[in-house]
């Protein structure tokens, strides 16, 4: 899987939008962008995904770049059931494993 | 809402004991994984199975063992614990569509 890059952690306030970077200069045609996060003490779970276009669902939206070197994962109002480590990986449609990354830790401040 | 489930949560256990962690999903999946964390650090895929009778070791070397005889039931083995398998076990599953849904986790401990 080519590999991603992200903030080691980011911080936000309650209520307020929160906007996760993500860098992947390597992506290939066929390589889909997912969005995983790990709440403490928790497995993780699915956020988001997408290939070309922007996304949106319940949770987050996902902005990937023109060029897919780079994605955004946005929560559009953060709350502190939000405070997670997010994983932003590339891989090929049924491909199966993920592999995981550092993450970025999230902390949501009252 | 997955319904993937992992028992025990908690294993405290001695050294060289035989174990075995169970996981099972009701979703009708073809692919289970199971993934190791230490607290603080990445996740790591040591197993995976794409069907019955399937299985396939991850990117991370693991002594334990899996089995996949049943859709629903994917257990890992550890045939003799010791304090360097302290860690915790993630199982997953997924389907046609391909998001993967994880259990809560078993914590062990061997003493």
């Amino acid at each position: 899987d080519a590999k991603t890059t992200q903030p080691n952690s980011m911080e936000s306030n309650e209520e307020e939008p929160v906007h996760l970077p993500c860098n992947h200069s390597t992506i290939s045609g066929t390589d889909y962008i997912h969005w995983y996060r790990q709440l403490p003490s928790q497995g993780p779970e699915y956020v988001i995904h997408g290939l070309t276009s922007n996304v949106n669902n319940r949770m987050a939206s996902l902005a990937i770049a023109e060029d897919r070197k780079s994605s955004t994962l946005i929560l559009h109002r953060a709350t502190l059931r939000d405070a997670a480590v997010y994983y932003c990986i590339l891989r090929r449609l049924s491909y199966g494993k993920l592999t995981f990354g550092q993450g970025t830790i999230l902390t949501v401040h009252p | 809402e997955a319904d993937i489930y992992q028992t025990p949560r908690y294993l405290v256990i001695g050294t060289g004991k035989k174990i075995t962690l169970e996981c099972s999903q009701t979703m009708g999946h073809d692919k289970m994984y199971w993934y190791q964390q230490d607290p603080g650090m990445e996740l790591h895929l040591i197993h995976y199975s794409y069907g019955v009778n399937s299985t396939e070791k991850g990117d991370l070397s693991s002594e334990s063992t899996v089995s996949r005889i049943r859709t629903e039931h994917f257990p890992l083995t550890l045939e003799s614990a010791r304090p360097s398998h302290t860690s915790q076990y993630l199982c997953a599953s997924s389907g046609t569509v391909d998001t993967q849904y994880f259990g809560p986790g078993t914590r062990l401990t061997v003493l």
